[in-house]
Parts: C-alpha cells; structure tokens; sequence
C-alpha cells in the first residue's frame, strides 16, 4: 500500500559520476513527474511522462534522462553528475483530469562533491 | 519575472494566531489553484484545490482566488503547531503543467 516510492533516500556521489534514481508507483497513474527542489527556487520539473514510452521535458531538463518503460516506473538518471545537481529530488503521479493534484514520494536527497 | 511568486517567509506566528499566506501569478490563463503543504523531510501533499474565483473552506483553512488581481491567499484560523510546514502554492491551466510558487516556511510557537 505504499503508494509511491523513491529510492535511495539519501545519495552521495562524486563529480562526473552516473546516478539513477528510481520511483515506483502501485496506482497505474498515467502521469509521472520529476522535480527538483532547491531553496528559492521551489520546485521545478525536470521531466514529464503521460503514459509508458512517451516523455517530454519540463523547465530544467538539461543533465538528465528519463525512461518509461513501462507504467509503474520512471527512474531519472544524471549521467555526469555536477554539483549544482545537489537538490532534493522528488517523484509525482497524477492520475489525469483537469484537476492539478500530484501525489508525491518522499523524495531523494544527491549530494554531489 | 517568474510566473507565480510567493514570499518564502520564514514566517513565525504565536499558536491561535491568523495566518496569511499568498501568492501572485502572471499568466491570465490559469484556472486551477491549489495549496500544497510539505513536512520537513516528507513530498507534498494537497491541502486545498480552488477552480476559478472565490473562496473555499475546510475546516480551519480557506483559499481565496482573484482572478481579477491574480491573487491567491490561503488562511489558517486558530493555528496550530502541528501547522508547522512549507506551504507551497501550485497553479495551472487545463492540462497544462503545474507551476510552483517558491513556498512559504511556516513556523507557529506553543
């Protein structure tokens, strides 16, 4: 009953370094998303999927990619990591409609040094 | 000029006081307002959710839409300590992306 998923929780990594940060979601929603959060910015989207094999970028995609192969999975991967890719990462579904309400994971905190 | 703005505080307020958190927004296309809160360490999660202009209650907390002035408010009576939460103000207009005002730390003292 867990809803959605994020793993790891925590992450260190060095400069240059590939990373991947898995989520999982139980709900079969077809929206997923991925935001960063960094003080005084909130949170901005990464990257967007509107169902299995279809992606699209949001507002900071650069240094990223994304997959779906199949509905309950999105991870995120930072394929040379940099430290301004230190952020607190967090996963979101929606399950469509007009309304705006994502369900989030706990979120995945990278340290890049 | 970011889209939506929000004052990210810290705001600290004694317990029972009236809380007033708001944001503003530029793009008039924007029908669908909604609240978020977020615990230290936790995702969000949706608080209230306002379709067009006017208020809404639940409880303690009320929403309030003006289209007019692209304005946002949302109110907490009687605050609690357990209120203590980033509250984050999200916008969008049909199906479009969800945009993000910078979130407001509150902290309320016992």
């Amino acid at each position: 009953d867990a809803g959605i998923t994020q793993s790891p929780r925590y992450k260190i990594t060095e400069t240059g370094r590939q990373v991947t940060l898995m989520c999982h979601q139980t709900w079969s929603h077809s929206y997923m998303f991925w935001y960063r959060q960094d003080l005084g910015h909130g949170l901005r989207l990464i990257y967007y999927s509107a169902a299995a094999d279809i992606t699209d970028k949001g507002e900071v995609p650069d240094g990223y990619v994304v997959s779906r192969s199949k509905t309950e999975n999105f991870p995120l991967t930072l394929e040379s990591a940099t430290r301004s890719q230190t952020s607190v990462y967090f996963c979101a579904t929606h399950r469509g409609g007009n309304t705006g309400e994502l369900f989030f994971g706990e979120g995945s905190r990278l340290t890049v040094l | 000029q970011k889209e939506v703005e929000q004052d990210p505080g810290p705001l600290s307020v004694p317990e029972g006081a009236i809380v007033s958190l708001n944001c503003t927004y530029s793009n008039s296309a924007f029908q669908y307002f909604m609240w978020y809160r977020q615990y230290s360490r936790k995702g969000p999660e949706l608080l209230m959710y306002t379709y067009s202009s006017g208020n809404k209650e639940d409880g303690r907390f009320t929403a309030q839409v003006d289209k007019s002035s692209k304005y946002i408010s949302l109110f907490i009576r009687d605050s609690q300590p357990s209120d203590s939460a980033t509250y984050l103000c999200a916008m969008n207009n049909q199906g479009g992306k969800l945009i993000f005002g910078q979130g407001t730390e509150l902290s309320v003292k016992p």
